[in-house]
């Protein structure tokens, strides 16, 4: 079963414009981290946030976490028309340490 | 480093036919992580390997997948036979564990597998 879930599905954006992307997760996590993920391509590990962290920059990326809410958000600021993939959140919980991904946003930033 | 790479690339196969997925992780690296992408189901992992060690096998789907590392630097994904619902693309990634914290996973290209 999928401990996070990325909210939207999908996202489609003109560029320059920001976007935010949402995960929500079910149990206590040890950290949880953002991949990026190109048409046809693999997984791009982009930024991971612990637990007792609320909030990591990275370039025009910025994730927040809320533990009391057992969510994140990523957002990309200025977006470009390079930033078109699909993005997903992995989770660790508990004695765990094997990510769990969402199903993932795909994100559209059009030219 | 080259990263973790994967063969083949692309594999068309008859259902009933062995397939063999071959891994390459980053040298150095201890963990060894399989997934299996679908549009329906999204990435879900296979197996995880520890120091060459299966530890967790609990995300493989029937006895038909098998899965082996012999060596720190390759591993094997088999199905055999094969069927049409395993179609999907199969990722290999590859991380540095240490002191019970999971680090970022490095994700090979993929090995997109279609059954006919």
């Amino acid at each position: 079963s999928q401990q996070g879930e990325e909210d939207p599905q999908a996202l489609s954006i003109q560029e320059g414009e920001n976007a935010t992307m949402n995960c929500s997760y079910k149990t206590s996590i040890n950290n949880l981290q953002w991949y990026r993920q190109n048409s046809g391509r693999g997984l791009v590990h982009l930024i991971l946030i612990r637990s007792n962290e609320r909030e990591k920059h990275s370039g025009r990326l910025r994730v927040t976490l809320d533990t009391s809410k057992k969510s994140s958000s990523l957002l990309i600021t200025a977006s470009r028309a390079a930033d078109t993939a699909s993005y997903f959140c992995a989770s660790t919980s508990g004695g765990s340490y094997i990510p769990t991904f969402g199903r993932g946003t795909s994100l559209i930033v059009h030219p | 480093d080259a990263g973790v790479i994967q063969s083949p690339r692309h594999e068309v196969t008859e259902m009933g036919q062995e397939v063999t997925l071959r891994c390459k992780p980053i040298s150095g690296h201890n963990s060894l992580f399989w997934y299996r992408q679908t549009m329906m189901r999204g990435l879900e992992l296979l197996i995880y390997f520890n120091n060459n060690v299966p530890i967790d096998d609990s995300g493989m789907p029937e006895d038909r997948f098998s899965a082996k590392m012999p060596n720190a630097s390759f591993s094997t994904l088999k199905i055999q036979p094969s069927e049409p619902r395993d179609s999907a693309v199969y990722f290999c990634a590859s991380s540095l564990h240490s002191g019970g914290a999971s680090g970022e996973l490095f994700f090979g290209e993929g090995s997109r597998l279609t059954v006919l």
